[in-house]
């Protein structure tokens, strides 16, 4: 089975500080993705890398940042974190057949609550 | 850009009834079609895909056809279950980076 892992399912932090979320596949999968999901909003591209130290902005990419120094660990940093980031982060994978569509395969979620 | 719209929740319905989620999609290109269905406490996970116009996507009872003309891919199960309850999201990729775009979700609750 592919497994999509992410370190935390709870998490909370104080304002202003440094938070790492951390998301690691086992499928060998050259794409990794990070979404933070609303009620009301859906889904939200954060950040998504296509390679090992490739990144590319997403939809939402202001105040995160992102690091994927292996291909199967792909990091979600809040530099800063604020009231505003208190959300539920989703990673995904994919394989990164050009010829074709693939499927994404999601972790379980980080429910992140700033306080 | 790419688009997905689908109707607003929650909706509850009876066990056995008939379910349908409406969802609209506007993309560039020829993109395809998933729904993904998130039960609570748990991440997304793929119900059916439909790659290209004219395709039936089905899984656990579950249907949608691509619908080209009328940019659709609405949701169907002809008899739900208590344990159909969870939010589906509808999306759509148009291939390259693999990028999903998702629709809002919408929250299934069927009651016996």
């Amino acid at each position: 089975d592919v497994k999509v892992t992410q370190s935390s399912r709870y998490l909370v932090k104080r304002t202003g500080e440094k938070v790492f979320l951390e998301c690691v596949q086992d499928m060998d999968h050259e794409n990794m993705f990070w979404y933070r999901q609303d009620p009301g909003l859906g889904l939200r591209l954060i950040y998504f890398s296509y390679d090992v130290k490739m990144k590319e902005k997403g939809d939402i990419p202001e105040g995160y940042s992102v690091s994927r120094e292996k291909k199967e660990r792909f990091s979600l940093i809040l530099e800063s974190a604020s009231t505003n980031q208190t959300s539920m982060y989703l990673c995904a994978s994919s394989s990164g057949d050009r010829g074709r569509v693939t499927e994404a395969f999601f972790g379980q979620g980080t429910r992140l609550t700033v306080v | 850009g790419n688009s997905v719209t689908q109707m607003e929740g929650p909706v509850t319905l009876s066990e056995e009834a008939f379910l349908t989620i409406n969802c609209t999609y506007t993309a560039t290109g020829y993109p395809s079609l998933f729904w993904y269905v998130q039960y609570p406490g748990e991440g997304l996970q793929l119900l059916l895909k439909a790659t290209k116009a004219d395709d039936k996507g089905s899984n656990k009872g579950f249907e949608a056809t691509y619908r080209k003309e009328t940019t659709s891919f609405h949701l169907e199960k002809g008899s739900v279950q208590v344990s159909d309850s969870a939010v589906y999201f509808c999306a759509l990729n148009s291939g390259g980076y693999q990028k999903v775009t998702f629709g809002t979700g919408t929250k299934l609750q069927v009651i016996p």
